[in-house]
């Protein structure tokens, strides 16, 4: 199994540009998580997804930031307008379900806005 | 808000001895998890342990579980150079979701 896929694995780009970082989870799972880490504020859950439907996009930090599971192959986290803050590691992992069991994450995508 | 706070948030211990990291969390929980991250890698999932379990071993690793006071301890026996990396626990307060701490940063002197 390949594991978790994320592409790119780098960013960058200009501040009012706009960003589509993707993901592929491991084949047979059905939940996928997006997490962004930074040093100020560690790793945080923005949005989770169970059987292609968004659960939680509490984590979301504003309209900016968009996600989307067309089917369960793929998912798609996008940012626009991107700011300089928006800076950080975006991490997407998945599991055989939502709570109480372990998430397999991907190598992440880093971003650099500036 | 983190639900998990690790401490310490930095340990750096020479290679063979032990190496102790606890987090503490807030609210009543189904489980927790530990995870290890090394610098630039995604986080790699090591153990999980559940409320009503009180201690779990895997090869070097042994956690326990105190849900009276709400912490957790990850002892890696042993170290090695390899184990150098970042561990976060995670708990899982039933909402479908985990919930990761700061994470203590783990370097091992050769």
């Amino acid at each position: 199994d390949a594991g978790v896929i994320q592409s790119p694995r780098h960013e960058v780009t200009e501040m009012g540009q706009e960003v589509t970082l993707r993901c592929k989870p491991i084949s047979g799972h059905n939940s996928l998580f997006w997490y962004r880490q930074t040093m100020m504020r560690g790793l945080e859950l923005l949005i989770y997804f169970n059987n292609n439907v968004p659960i939680d996009d509490s984590g979301m930090p504003e309209d900016r930031f968009s996600a989307k599971m067309p089917n369960a192959s793929f998912s798609t986290l996008k940012i626009q307008p991107s700011e300089p803050r928006d800076s950080a590691v975006y991490f997407c992992a998945s599991s055989f379900r939502t709570g109480g069991i372990e998430q397999y994450f991907g190598p992440g995508t880093r971003l650099t806005v500036t | 808000s983190q639900q998990g706070e690790e401490d310490p948030q930095a340990l750096s211990i020479q290679e063979g001895e032990n190496a102790t990291m606890n987090c503490s969390y807030k609210t009543s929980i189904n489980n927790l998890q530990w995870y290890r991250q090394n610098s630039g890698r995604g986080l790699v999932h090591l153990i999980l342990i559940r409320s009503n379990e009180r201690e779990k071993h895997s090869g070097r690793l042994r956690v326990t579980l105190d849900t009276s006071k709400k912490s957790s301890s990850l002892l890696i026996t042993a170290s090695r150079a390899a184990d150098t990396a970042s561990y976060f626990c995670a708990t899982d307060a039933g909402a479908q979701k985990l919930v990761f701490g700061q994470g203590t940063r783990l370097t091992i002197n050769p």
